[in-house]
């Protein structure tokens, strides 16, 4: 992998339903991986920084996890709401503040 | 605490002109970064800056740039606009007190269409 990848591009699930994506990143250089979630006119919220493989964190429904030696992150949404309906953006950081970001997964949670 | 804030948030410029773009981190953030975001791409990292440093450059030419003043607060410069500028310019920062693993905070950036 050579970029930072994110799988699928887009998501539409019932509320109630849990979720989830992919992020792939190349595993070499590897400092840290960020999530975001964004919503239309607003700014990128952070939600997680991740940089142990094995790693795990959780907010409220959502939960990330982190494998570096194979080079995935996945995000976990459960019982959606329509408020969780957003793009999700995954970055790698390498040795610097420069972030590699995927092109997101979007989101639709219909009521 | 304020978030990271730019200005402005919307304007439109003619093929030629040149715009400047304002950054204000959170306070006590000495890292400052841009980004580009166009239809069909993802974020695309301009430059990074530190206590008034250009510490990473993106692979965009030379008309744009940028500067960090001695309060953290930056701006970016796109020189001879041409259509494919247009987009979304996004600033986020950071506190750099470790070597990775900060939150990088996003302002809501600054909507440019070029004509």
């Amino acid at each position: 992998i050579l970029n930072v990848e994110q799988s699928p591009q887009s998501l539409h699930v019932q509320e109630g339903d849990s979720t989830n994506f992919t992020c792939s990143f190349p595993s070499s250089n590897f400092y840290a991986l960020h999530w975001y979630r964004w919503e239309t006119a607003k700014s990128p919220e952070a939600l997680f920084v991740m940089t142990l493989n094995g790693d795990e964190k959780k907010k409220g429904r959502i939960s990330a996890t982190l494998n570096t030696k194979e080079g995935y992150s996945y995000l976990y949404i459960k019982g959606s709401q329509p408020e969780d309906s957003a793009t999700y953006l995954c970055a790698t950081q390498g040795g610097s503040e420069k972030l590699v970001f995927g092109k997101g997964t979007k989101l639709t949670v219909n009521p | 605490k304020a978030g990271v804030t730019q200005t402005p948030r919307y304007l439109i410029k003619t093929r030629g002109q040149q715009v400047t773009l304002s950054c204000s981190p959170i306070s006590g953030h000495r890292s400052v970064s841009w980004y580009q975001q166009t239809p069909g791409q993802g974020l695309q990292f301009l430059f990074e800056y530190f206590s008034e440093t250009q510490r990473n450059k993106g692979n965009f030419p030379g008309r744009f740039s940028g500067r960090q003043f001695s309060n953290s607060r930056s701006e970016m410069n796109v020189s001879t606009l041409e259509l494919g500028d247009s987009a979304l310019y996004l600033c986020a920062s950071s506190r750099l007190d470790s070597f990775s693993g900060n939150t990088i905070y996003f302002g809501e950036g600054s909507w440019l269409t070029v004509v």
